[in-house]
């Protein structure tokens, strides 16, 4: 199994800020996935990370709005970048590693 | 993102009870069918996955039913308790997307003593 760990667990940010999302695995994986999942709704995939190349965005996910960064097959990043209300959702960070895919246990941001 | 349906949205069962949760998928590249267990404040953790080559998959409690004709799928938690409530997931995927999934739209299960 993978076991994933992402930092910060949660956050209170200001419109029109930033915030940098950490995911760290204790295996190397090649393809990482970023997934969005608003309050009691389904996980929308954001972007997929392959390491020592450019993210892979979704329909309605643009790289100004949420760049990744992949410096190594264990970790990631994911920003918010210019953050308002609208974006306040629990993100996820997601591998797959042996034919499985395991997820993170979430940021919970909320933009006020 | 193709579309995965799930049915019902939600979903009270008295304890010992038998949970049933549905899914349909279009796409039929398809060939990965997970389900995830989602606590509060937790990410999803995998409960039990199926492939297209079989039509029925058990663990323990968990029984995976797969019908290729009719692209449907259904999750069945049999003797079902109080510490099954939580939101259940079904997914579908493409192997050849490194195991990317498609989730349906979520159930929440509250299994009442």
């Amino acid at each position: 199994s993978a076991v994933i760990s992402q930092k910060p667990s949660r956050d209170i940010c200001q419109r029109g800020t930033s915030l940098t999302i950490q995911c760290q695995v204790d295996s190397q994986v090649t393809m990482m996935f970023w997934y969005r999942q608003q309050p009691g709704q389904s996980l929308t995939l954001i972007a997929t990370a392959n390491q020592g190349s450019e993210a892979t965005y979704e329909s309605g996910f643009v790289i100004d709005k949420f760049p990744i960064s992949r410096p190594n097959l264990t970790f990631s990043t994911l920003t918010v970048s210019n953050m308002s209300p609208e974006d306040s959702s629990i993100y996820l960070c997601s591998v797959g590693f042996a034919d499985t895919q395991y997820f993170g246990p979430g940021t919970r941001l909320t933009v006020l | 993102q193709q579309q995965v349906k799930q049915s019902p949205q939600s979903l009270i069962v008295q304890k010992g009870g038998i949970s049933i949760i549905n899914c349909a998928y279009e796409n039929t590249a398809f060939d990965y069918f997970p389900w995830y267990q989602q606590f509060p404040g937790k990410g999803p953790a995998l409960l039990i996955a199926i492939r297209p080559d079989v039509s029925e998959k058990k663990e323990g409690r968990f029984t995976i039913s797969f019908n290729k004709s009719a692209k449907q799928f259904s999750l069945h938690i049999m003797d079902s308790q109080p510490g099954d409530s939580a939101t259940y997931f079904c997914a579908a995927g493409d192997s050849g997307g490194y195991q990317k999934v498609t989730f349906g739209t979520g159930t929440k299960l509250q299994v009442i003593p």
